[in-house]
């Protein structure tokens, strides 16, 4: 079974901290991405990985930054946390040439910036 | 801007009924639709997909129609059981990429 873990499952931060939102897949997928998730808005692609050291700005990159420096690990950073940051933040992987539209994912991160 | 709208926004079904969830895109590039189903207190999970070469495609209960010309597609599931009580996504894909859109989502409640 494909595994995406992530580090948190709740989140309560302060406004302008700095935070680290960590992902893990067990599949030797190439490609990593980081979503967050608003009702009535669907999942926003924030950033996407499709190698170690690579990324690309998604839908909504604003006010984020992203780390990939091993090939299972995919890190989402809030330099300085707003309220309007306040989501849940989903990380997902997949091949990059083998049913790269199948997309795994992990449970979420419920984040609260207060 | 949404790339892909998709409605309702939520749906109640009683048991045995068929739901029906729409989308529509604007981008004539996108090349593959899937759908997605997501749990409480889970991450989505694919459950069907078309590529816009078939007008129609069903797994099971599950069952996607294509409209390629009228750029839109939809979610039929067959004989709603309360299991299926979930939040659905439709998605696309262009250039066989791997960066996906999704809509914004139908809260589907199947009632018994």
């Amino acid at each position: 079974d494909v595994k995406v873990t992530q580090s948190s499952r709740y989140l309560v931060k302060r406004t302008g901290e700095k935070v680290f939102l960590e992902c893990v897949q067990d599949m030797d997928h190439e490609n990593m991405f980081w979503y967050r998730q608003d009702p009535g808005l669907g999942l926003r692609l924030i950033y996407f990985s499709y190698d170690v050291k690579m990324k690309e700005k998604g839908d909504i990159p604003e006010g984020y930054s992203v780390s990939r420096e091993k090939k299972e690990r995919f890190s989402l950073i809030l330099e300085s946390a707003s309220t309007n940051q306040t989501s849940m933040y989903l990380c997902a992987s997949s091949f990059l040439d083998r049913d790269p539209y199948e997309q795994y994912f992990g449970p979420g991160t419920r984040l609260t910036v207060t | 801007q949404q790339q892909v709208k998709q409605s309702p926004q939520s749906l109640i079904v009683q048991k045995g009924g068929i739901s029906i969830i729409n989308c529509a895109y604007e981008n004539t590039a996108f090349d593959y639709f899937p759908w997605y189903q997501q749990f409480p207190g889970k991450g989505p999970a694919l459950l069907i997909a078309i590529r816009p070469d078939v007008s129609e495609k069903k797994e099971g209960r599950f069952t996607i129609s294509f409209n390629k010309s009228a750029k839109q597609f939809s979610l039929h599931i067959m004989d709603s059981q309360p299991g299926d009580s979930a939040t659905y996504f439709c998605a696309a894909s262009k250039d066989s990429g791997s960066r996906l859109t999704f809509g914004e989502g139908t809260q589907l409640t199947v009632n018994p």
